[in-house]
Formats: structure tokens, sequence, C-alpha cells
């Protein structure tokens, strides 16, 4: 069974950097598989962020492209979010989900961990 | 971006009752559409992908029909735990995936 844990850290400055990190067990990241960041601020509806698969390609959302980064270790069996700028806006539970290079959608997910940006 | 307009916000319905959701994309999205349940506290289950396609572990009351611009999650006789917030999601212009608002099925 695959899952995914998301971490790191829960409170982030203004203008500052978010950086978060999905720990896949139960499988390996170089499997066919896209991996994903996705977000949803406290009480709205589900933003896709953008996926990477474990050749490093990415794909980005348009409207965060030029504010985010997506990398992954496949020593440490993980990718990362990395997620520069930030304002108030950028609060929100940030999940970490996976997506078979078939086309099925995201079949597993993090629990999601809450972010909030604030001085 | 393409756009997913789910309706309605809010379905009160009773258990054992049928309901209905729909969700209408600003541009053809083909046959890729998925259907995702979220209770609160918990990530999003996936229920059904490419329209009409039930996930794994995925009861048969749950099913998905629609093409193009309009789609359709019919739970044929809502169980207590059927209580959620229900997305749509679309993969037609992979890979900038959308969502959409989500439609909340309460007790009524």
């Amino acid at each position: 069974q695959v899952q995914l844990q998301e971490s790191g850290p829960g409170l982030v400055k203004p203008s500052g950097t978010l950086s978060l990190t999905c720990a896949v067990s139960g499988g390996s990241i170089s499997s066919t598989n896209w991996w994903s960041w996705v977000r949803q601020p406290p009480g709205k509806g589900l933003e896709w962020i953008g996926e990477i698969y474990h050749s490093g390609s990415t794909n980005y959302n348009p409207s965060l492209k030029s504010r985010v980064t997506i990398s992954v270790d496949k020593s440490k069996n993980q990718f990362s979010l990395n997620l520069s700028s930030v304002t108030a806006a950028d609060t929100a539970v940030y999940s970490c989900a996976r997506a078979p290079a078939n086309g099925i959608p995201f079949d597993y997910w993090g629990q999601g961990t809450l972010v909030t940006v604030s001085s | 971006e393409i756009v997913l307009t789910q309706s309605p916000a809010t379905l009160s319905l009773s258990p054992g009752e049928r309901a209905t959701l729909s969700c209408r994309a600003s541009q053809s999205v083909s046959r890729y559409l998925a259907w995702y349940q979220q209770k609160p506290g918990q990530a999003p289950r996936l229920l059904i992908y490419d329209t009409s396609n039930r996930a794994t572990g995925i009861p048969a009351r749950f099913s998905g029909s629609g093409s193009g611009t309009d789609f359709t999650l019919t739970i044929s006789s809502l169980e207590p735990e059927d209580f959620a917030v229900y997305y749509c999601q679309q993969r037609s212009n992979w890979p900038a995936l959308t969502f959409g608002g989500g439609t909340k099925v309460e007790i009524k």
C-alpha cells in the first residue's frame, strides 16, 4: 500500500519561501507515476500546483509557475515543493498526490499539512 | 485554463435518497473527467475517472456520466458515510489540471 507523508514548517513569513517534502513509502518514486502537489485554502476548493516524474520532468500550474519549483530525490524516495515570495493568499493545506502515468487521476494522497503565511 | 463549475453548491438530502451532482466545463474535456469525495480532515478519495469508470473499491451506488462539457455524478441511494464534499477534476488539458469548486452533500 502506497503511503505519502508531507513534512515541513507550518509557518512561513510573508515574502519568504515555503518548502515542503513528500516522503513516499510502500512503492518506488521511480515507478511510472507523476507526483503532484495540490493545495486547499481554508474553506475553499482544490488547486493543482504542479507535478514531477522521476526523470526530473516537471509541469506547473501556469498561475504559479513563476514561483514554483518541484524536485525529486530518488535516493530518499521523496519529492519536494518550493514556493517563493509567499503571501497570506498562499495559506493552505498542502497535499502531495500520485497520478499513474496511464492517465488515471490522483489515486493516492497524503493527509496534507497546513502552512500559514504570517509574520 | 478550463474552468469547472459545480452545482449545486450544497445538496440537502436524506439517507436513502438519490443524489445528482453536476459539473460543467468551460470547454470540452472529452471524457477526461474525474470525481473525488472529501470528508473533513481527510484527503480526497478518487471515486470515478474518465467520466464513468469506478476506482478500485468504490461501491456500485456511485456512477458517472456525461461527455464534452456536461457531467453528472449520481449516488443512487445515499448511505450515512456518503455525506461529504465532492469535487470534479479534468485532465483533458494536461498538464493544466483543474478542479471544480465542490458540492457539499449534507444531511437534510
